[in-house]
């Protein structure tokens, strides 16, 4: 069964840092990957979805990457913003089905003003 | 452009209670799903839909029933609440398969507590 880990699960960063969220999991045969946003109080919002054929997947100042053969993805966050605050998870389909997702529990990022 | 509407967003039942959580979206998308979230657990699919009339079970389908009566439309009812079911509930939506590089997009959740 795949699982998928997320460390660390807060970070607090000063405004402008540049700032990195870990991914990992445990069956590599993975279609795609997805990181998420959530707010307060809010659902979630689809950030970046990298395909398995990809190493990296741009939007903005987010740059999320993926090594399939490790089993890990990293989201990039360059010059953090205080409206970057939010819970960021990731997830992949779960092992042998094309239909559910496997979440992360989230990293709580914090950027102080 | 609504996207994923979900009704109501907050509840309180007694042990016991039943009641219905609706989900619509206008997106004319296939596939719906409803997942709970706790803390330090993650979002865990509860129940899924391929398409209208369809249902199927997910990781953690117990105490739970769907139904997709029209394509915009998933219902999830509580027939019988427990305190174990205290929790966030969101719908979620996609055009297809998450295998083929489908994007969800979610609702904005309900806050269940059951006494």
């Amino acid at each position: 069964k795949q699982e998928v880990t997320q460390i660390p699960a807060a970070l607090s960063v000063p405004e402008g840092e540049n700032l990195v969220l870990n991914c990992s999991f445990t069956d590599s045969a993975i279609y795609n990957l997805q990181w998420f946003r959530q707010d307060p109080g809010k659902g979630l919002t689809s950030l970046l979805l990298i395909q398995s054929s990809q190493r990296e997947q741009t939007s903005g100042r987010l740059n999320a990457s993926l090594d399939k053969s490790s089993g890990r993805s990293t989201l990039y966050i360059a010059a953090s913003q205080p409206g970057d605050s939010a819970t960021y998870l990731c997830a992949v389909p779960q092992t042998g089905s094309a239909r559910q997702l496997t979440f992360g529990s989230g990293t709580q990022l914090t950027v102080l003003p | 452009n609504a996207g994923v509407t979900q009704t109501p967003k907050f509840r309180v039942l007694k042990t016991g209670q039943s009641m219905t959580l609706l989900c619509a979206q206008d997106m004319n998308h296939e596939y719906m799903y409803w997942y709970r979230q706790d803390p330090g657990m993650g979002l865990r699919l509860i129940h899924y839909s391929v398409g209208e009339g369809t249902t199927a079970k997910g990781e953690v389908p117990d105490g739970y029933n769907v139904s997709r009566l029209k394509k915009q439309n998933f219902l999830l009812g509580l027939e019988s609440a427990a305190p174990s079911q205290t929790s966030v509930y969101f719908c979620a939506s996609s055009t297809g398969q998450l295998s083929t590089n489908e994007k969800l997009f979610f609702g904005s959740g309900t806050q269940l507590s059951v006494l």
